[in-house]
């Protein structure tokens, strides 16, 4: 029974590159959640999608980030001309229905370094 | 949102019960009290969520006050696994999303 899948474990980028995070969920589960965790500091929220829909984006920066979850596939976190500071813990998690009362499954991260 | 309030850190000795405490005065009606914890270098992982009574599952149990205003959860046996940060959140605010506090750090003793 597999879990959330997120690849690569790590990666390392130069500045001004483009990082691509992929996510997949757990079986049966069309929505996904990607928090960013910043060294020292705690998880945030960044965007919530449904398959090829994303529901809520409020946490996401405005510029170089995008999220997308197509039909099929992972879901992909694109960072565009990465800088110093989205050097971060990337954490994908999903549900299989809408609701405040569903857990979120977490996968194990991807670690991101920007040289 | 309403928001949570827990202790930075709890110490414990292996094997004994550990209560960990989570204030949530402001919580509404609708919140769901949820439990995470992250161990070192892993992702979040779901522990017990409840509503108004009690919840027990093969993690934890989940002690709800009558008033909803606070929650503990138990660990009933602690091991040096259960070494984590425990978060308490609540559900039900502004979608799905759930907002990490600092968490409880806690220590288990050999």
């Amino acid at each position: 029974n597999a879990g959330v899948m997120q690849n690569p474990r790590h990666l390392v980028r130069r500045r001004g590159q483009e990082a691509r995070l992929r996510c997949s969920p757990m079986k049966g589960h069309s929505h996904v959640y990607w928090y960013r965790q910043l060294p020292e500091e705690g998880l945030k929220f960044m965007v919530y999608l449904q398959k090829e829909n994303i529901i809520d984006e409020s946490g996401m920066p405005k510029e170089r980030f995008s999220a997308e979850f197509p039909k099929e596939g992972p879901s992909i976190l694109r960072i565009q001309q990465v800088v110093r500071g989205d050097s971060a813990a990337y954490f994908c998690a999903s549900s299989p229905q809408w609701g405040s009362n569903q857990p979120q499954h977490f996968g194990d991260g991807t670690r991101l370094s920007i040289l | 949102d309403a928001k949570t309030t827990q202790p930075n850190s709890m110490e414990s000795n292996e094997e004994e019960p550990v209560h960990l405490p989570c204030n949530h005065s402001t919580i509404s009606g609708t919140d769901y009290i949820h439990w995470y914890r992250q161990l070192p270098s892993q992702g979040p992982e779901y522990v017990i969520h409840g509503l108004t009574s009690n919840v027990n599952n093969r993690m934890a149990s989940l002690a709800i006050a009558e008033d909803r205003k606070s929650s503990t959860l138990i660990l009933h046996r602690a091991t040096l696994r259960d070494a984590a940060v425990y978060y308490c959140i609540l559900g039900g605010n502004a979608g799905n999303m759930l907002t990490f506090g600092g968490g409880t750090r806690l220590m288990v003793k050999p």
